[in-house]
């Protein structure tokens, strides 16, 4: 079975400073990639993926994360992080069908 | 826009009561799950439902049943709810080929006494 490993299950990190949340898949075979951010009493919301292409996928509020094969990972990052980045970030790997396997998830609070 | 609801987001029950938590998509998607999000366990899928009256265990289906009456419409029973059921559950819809994401509802956060 596939498992996502998402190292850091909390990431305190000052306010205008870079993050870089990591996230590991186990399959070798040909996976989708996906980050979620879910923020407090609401639902997962997608934030960016990564289908096929460029290995390296934008979000539309600055997040950028980059497909790596080889090391089987998929790292989330932004070079200035906001106050309003504060919540849950999961990451999931799909492999085309409808089974999805999620990472254990990160919390990210950033300091003012 | 896409748009799952989930008609309750929270509730509380007694333990031995019946639970049901309603879930609706307006995106005509095949596919919908009902997954439990729990603290340092991430997301498990309990049933996903691939076309109307179809339904498929996931990894925690004990405790729990589901129904598809109409396609945009899957619900999560609880038949006697227990105190180990306290969560947070999220309905999720997917277009039905090829690679895509899941959308989200939500979430119904339930807590039984």
């Amino acid at each position: 079975a596939q498992s996502v490993t998402q190292l850091d299950s909390q990431v305190p990190v000052f306010e205008e400073a870079p993050v870089e949340l990591r996230c590991n898949y186990s399959s070798s075979v040909s996976v989708y990639l996906f980050w979620y951010v879910q923020y407090p009493n609401q639902g997962l919301q997608l934030l960016l993926k990564y289908l096929s292409g460029s290995t390296l996928v934008e979000s539309i509020n600055g997040f950028e994360a980059e497909f790596n094969k080889s090391q089987t990972s998929f790292h989330l990052r932004k070079p200035s992080v906001h106050i309003s980045d504060t919540a849950e970030y999961f990451c999931a790997v799909n492999r085309g069908g409808n089974q999805f396997y999620f990472g254990t998830g990160t919390s990210l609070t950033v300091i003012p | 826009d896409v748009k799952v609801t989930q008609s309750s987001r929270y509730l509380v029950k007694r333990t031995g009561e019946k639970v049901f938590l309603e879930c609706v998509q307006d995106m005509d998607h095949e596919n919908m799950f009902w997954y439990r999000q729990d603290p340092g366990l991430g997301l498990r899928l309990i049933y996903f439902s691939y076309d109307v009256k179809m339904k498929e265990k996931g990894d925690i289906p004990e405790g729990y049943s589901v129904s598809r009456e109409k396609k945009e419409r899957f619900s999560l029973i609880l038949e006697s709810a227990s105190t180990n059921q306290t969560s947070m559950y999220l309905c999720a819809s997917r277009p039905p080929r090829g690679a895509g994401e899941l959308f989200f509802g939500e979430g119904s956060r339930l807590t039984v006494l």
